[in-house]
């Protein structure tokens, strides 16, 4: 079945710093989300991609949906203790397909 | 409702009890998904529910888990003789997910149910 990477499991970075963070995946995807999971909460979409070559900023997120359609990028810029979550790529290989997720990668800031 | 709304949000219970989990999805969304998450992993998908289409149940572990979806609206997710390996979050979402819609809509995710089995 369709499988989206993600890695590493967890990443640490000093507040102020930019962090971007990469999905892949052997299959093609029609669209591309990213979510953020605080503690204690479902996970929020924080931008969807829709076309190969997009590129979305949201504040201080920009998503970019790969030209092969098998990648996405989400960069965080000038990142804050809020900042802290897990962060899930998901993807759609069709329409009417499930929602396949990637196993998230956990972000620390340091103060 | 303005979000998906699970209850109980948390839910300690003996193993070997059943368990009921409920889930209110967003007015008018059609479709439901019940996914796990276990300490520090991903989202295991587990049922999907779309109007009035049979569910698709490939998620589901074991025949210990099962859910209903009444009216097109509110889902019980049900878990019977529950193990300590059940203990997770369970995530419900809803999504527009309309059938044979040309655009794919995210999901819009609960607070989730955190099930410990003692």
């Amino acid at each position: 079945g369709q499988q989206l990477n993600q890695s590493p499991q967890s990443m640490f970075i000093q507040e102020g710093e930019d962090v971007s963070m990469n999905c892949t995946s052997s299959s093609i995807f029609n669209t591309w989300l990213w979510y953020k999971q605080d503690p204690g909460e479902g996970p929020v979409l924080l931008i969807a991609l829709y076309k190969a070559g997009e590129l979305t900023s949201n504040g201080r997120l920009t998503a970019q949906f790969g030209i092969t359609r098998k990648d996405s990028f989400l960069n965080i810029s000038a990142s804050i203790p809020s900042d802290v979550g897990i962060y899930f790529c998901a993807g759609f290989t069709g329409a009417n397909s499930k929602l396949t997720f990637g196993k998230g990668i956990t972000l620390s800031v340091r103060p | 409702g303005a979000g998906v709304s699970q209850s109980p949000s948390n839910k300690v219970t003996e193993k070997g009890k059943d368990v009921e989990l409920r889930c209110d999805p967003i007015s008018g969304h059609t479709a439901l998904y019940w996914y796990r998450q276990s300490l520090g992993q991903g989202l295991e998908f587990l049922i999907y529910f779309q109007g009035n289409s049979a569910p698709d149940k490939s998620g589901l572990p074991s025949d210990r888990f099962s859910a209903e979806r009444t009216g097109g609206s509110v889902s019980t997710l049900t878990i019977q003789r529950t193990q300590q390996e059940d203990s997770a979050v369970y995530l419900c979402a809803s999504s527009l997910g309309l059938a044979g819609a040309t655009t794919n809509y995210g999901y819009t995710f609960g607070s989730g149910t955190r099930l410990t089995v003692v």
